[in-house]
């Protein structure tokens, strides 16, 4: 069975660019998660979608985005870069019930210069 | 607010030693507990889950749930060099689709 797919692995950016981040998660998961990780902060959550629809959001500036296709695939966005966004932004896909675990994927490196 | 604590670290132990890492919750209806492992540069992997008061245990490591206490924690016996990583826990509570994690214990097998 084929784990959570994101892509790109790497990107660089410059200042006040924008990018957009990629995931498809595993098959037969519908909930997909979205995660801002740096050494000082931990585990920062994005949000969080199912179904299409924004379902929980963290405390990120409107700056962040993301949207769900119909076939669960999932998307990112981060519009006029900070160099404090640089990071490694994780998805994690997990079954619709409140005690399944979330299983990540490799990640995208984000580097700001 | 919920806290999902954990000491950061780092957690030295000799190889063949028993490792235990602890975690403790604020929720009291957090439900479901998950143990994940990270490797420097990589992401989290899942490693157990527990549900239930007392013990699971999955080869080399065990996880202890105390709900009456609000902590849980994680034994890796024979800790081996490979095990050398950040252990992050993370705490779901009832009707949550989002779990709550803790900032991780890094932990250190030393030959």
């Amino acid at each position: 069975k084929a784990g959570v797919t994101q892509t790109p692995r790497y990107l660089i950016k410059t200042r006040g660019q924008q990018v957009t981040l990629s995931c498809s998660p595993i098959s037969g998961h519908r909930s997909v998660s979205w995660y801002q990780q740096t050494p000082g902060q931990g585990l920062q959550f994005l949000f969080e979608y199912f179904s299409e629809t924004q379902r929980n959001k963290g405390n990120f500036p409107g700056r962040f985005s993301g949207r769900q296709f119909s076939n669960s695939r999932s998307e990112m966005n981060v519009s006029t870069l900070e160099l404090g966004d640089s990071a490694l932004y994780l998805c994690a896909s997990s079954r619709d019930s409140d005690n399944q675990p979330q299983h990540f994927g490799d990640g995208t490196r984000l580097s700001i210069l | 607010q919920k806290e999902v604590e954990q000491n950061s670290g780092p957690l030295s132990v000799p190889e063949g030693a028993i490792a235990s890492l602890n975690c403790t919750y604020s929720d009291r209806g957090s439900q479901s507990f998950f143990w994940y492992r990270q490797y420097s540069g990589k992401s989290p992997e899942l490693i157990m889950s527990i549900y239930s008061n007392g013990d699971k245990e999955d080869g080399r490591f065990t996880a202890q749930l105390n709900k009456a206490s609000q902590y849980v924690s994680l034994l890796i016996r024979d800790s081996q060099p490979s095990d050398s990583a950040t252990y992050l826990c993370a705490v779901k509570s009832g009707g949550s689709y989002i779990p709550t994690f803790g900032r991780g214990t890094s932990l250190i097998v030393h030959p």
